[in-house]
């Protein structure tokens, strides 16, 4: 069974910085792309930034690209969010997820199978 | 960047009733378009990939269409369980994008 597992959420105040985890099982990890996505209370979803199976390659938000880092550690299943400069916009619930599809090089395949929980990070002084 | 539109914005209907959501590229994006239904306080779910293409384990009345620039999704007899926000979303490039969303209450 595959299950995505996010955590590092919390409060912070505008400027600071935060990481979130995502823990995954159930799959072979490095053969997807994984994402985030992140939803504003009481708003709509947000594709924040996605990378490949391999890593080498990344893909971010104009709204975030410059302050956050997508990294991912296959050899502990685990994707990252690293979020820098954070600000009162940030403040969302973030789901990381897996790609329906494992990606052949760089392919991402765009369709989201699998979401986790979801974290939530607050951004307010 | 694709925008993405859909409408309406919500709507209400009573359990057995047909249901049609579009969804609108700002430019062609071929068939790399997703359905997605959610539900207050969780993850949304997969319902339909590559425009019409039903996910494993989805009811069978839920169906999608589509290509180019339009799209819709159709619930073909709505059940209590279907209520919820359903959001369409482009694989097509990055920055992928997804709708506004549209909200299915009861009437």
């Amino acid at each position: 069974e595959v299950q995505l597992l996010e955590s590092g959420g919390g409060f912070v105040q505008p400027g600071g910085s935060l990481r979130l985890s995502c823990a995954a099982s159930g799959f072979t990890f490095s053969s997807y792309a994984m994402s985030w996505v992140r939803q504003a209370p009481g708003k709509g979803l947000e594709w924040v930034s996605a990378i490949i199976g391999s890593g080498g390659s990344t893909h971010y938000a104009d709204s975030v690209k410059g302050r956050f880092t997508i990294s991912r550690d296959n050899s502990k299943n685990t994707l990252y969010l690293q979020m820098n400069s954070l600000r009162a916009e940030d403040t969302a619930v973030y789901y990381c997820a897996k790609d329906l599809k494992p990606g052949d090089g760089d392919v991402i395949w765009g369709y989201f199978q699998h979401w986790g929980q979801g974290a939530l990070v607050t951004v307010s002084s | 960047d694709i925008q993405m539109t859909q409408s309406p914005s919500s709507l209400s209907a009573s359990v057995g009733d047909r249901v049609t959501i579009t969804c609108r590229a700002s430019q062609s994006i071929n068939i790399y378009l997703s359905w997605y239904q959610q539900k207050p306080g969780k993850a949304p779910k997969l319902l339909i990939y590559a425009a019409s293409s039903l996910q494993s384990g989805v009811p069978s009345r839920f169906s999608g269409s589509g290509s180019g620039t339009d799209f819709t999704l159709t619930i073909s007899s709505l059940q209590p369980e279907d209520f919820a926000t359903y959001y369409c979303q482009q694989g097509y490039s990055t920055p992928f994008t997804f709708g506004p969303g549209t909200k299915v209450d009861i009437k």
